[in-house]
């Protein structure tokens, strides 16, 4: 069954740090374009970033997380990570893994893990 | 940055009832790379449309996308009482999604 599994959120303080997991099962995570995708309560959907397949070389950013956030693979695991970094409080957001086989649309999406960022 | 801006916001409709739902970017958006997602209350969104035509795997045939250049729809035929939800355009890739607009039961 093809499925990623987002895990890492929780809540975390002004200035804080989080790092986000998604593994992916039934497909081989290094063969796909991987991103991460943020939703904040009530809102749409913002792009976070995005790591390309086989060698990863082409790494994107939002520019409001650019600097912060770092989007790294670990194709022993099957896994993508987002560590976040400097965290603010309009980071708070359901945290989404998609996956792209073709890079022309995220056709894989996990559940979401909740970052909340309050003290 | 192109940006892509969804209407209506919000869509009141009743089941049986056909949608029309526009996405119109700021500059021209290449059309292999435009793409629907509908997403239910707390639900992961779910790929519908992609390459602005191109129904995802599953997809009933009443969902239907078109348009190129700056101008895109997405059309459900028929409305079934699961298809009321928000629905997002996206150029894939590394730029935003639209505002997203939400079809809700009349």
């Amino acid at each position: 069954q093809v499925q990623l599994v987002e895990s890492g959120g929780g809540l975390v303080k002004p200035g804080g740090s989080r790092r986000l997991s998604c593994v992916a099962s039934g497909f081989t995570v290094s063969d796909y374009y991987m991103s991460w995708i943020r939703q904040a309560p009530g809102k749409g959907l913002e792009w976070v970033s995005y790591i390309s397949s086989h060698d990863g070389a082409t790494i994107y950013y939002a520019d409001s997380v650019k600097g912060r956030f770092t989007i790294s693979r670990d194709n022993t695991e099957n896994s993508v990570y987002l560590q976040m970094n400097i965290l603010r409080a309009e980071d708070t957001a359901v945290y989404y893994c998609a996956a792209s086989e073709a890079d022309n649309a995220f056709d894989i999406w996990g559940q979401g893990t909740v970052v909340t960022v309050s003290s | 940055e192109i940006v892509l801006t969804q209407s209506p916001g919000t869509l009141s409709l009743s089941p049986g009832d056909r949608a029309t739902l526009s996405c119109r970017a700021s500059q021209i958006v290449s059309s292999s790379y435009l793409a629907w997602y509908q997403q239910k209350p707390g639900q992961a969104p779910r790929l519908l449309i992609y390459g602005a035509s191109r129904r995802a795997t599953g997809i009933p045939d009443r969902f239907s996308g078109s348009g190129s250049g700056t101008d895109f729809t997405l059309t459900i035929s028929r409305l079934e009482p699961e298809d009321f939800a928000v629905y997002y355009c996206q150029q894939y890739g590394y730029s935003p999604f639209g505002g997203g607009t939400k079809v809700e039961i009349k």
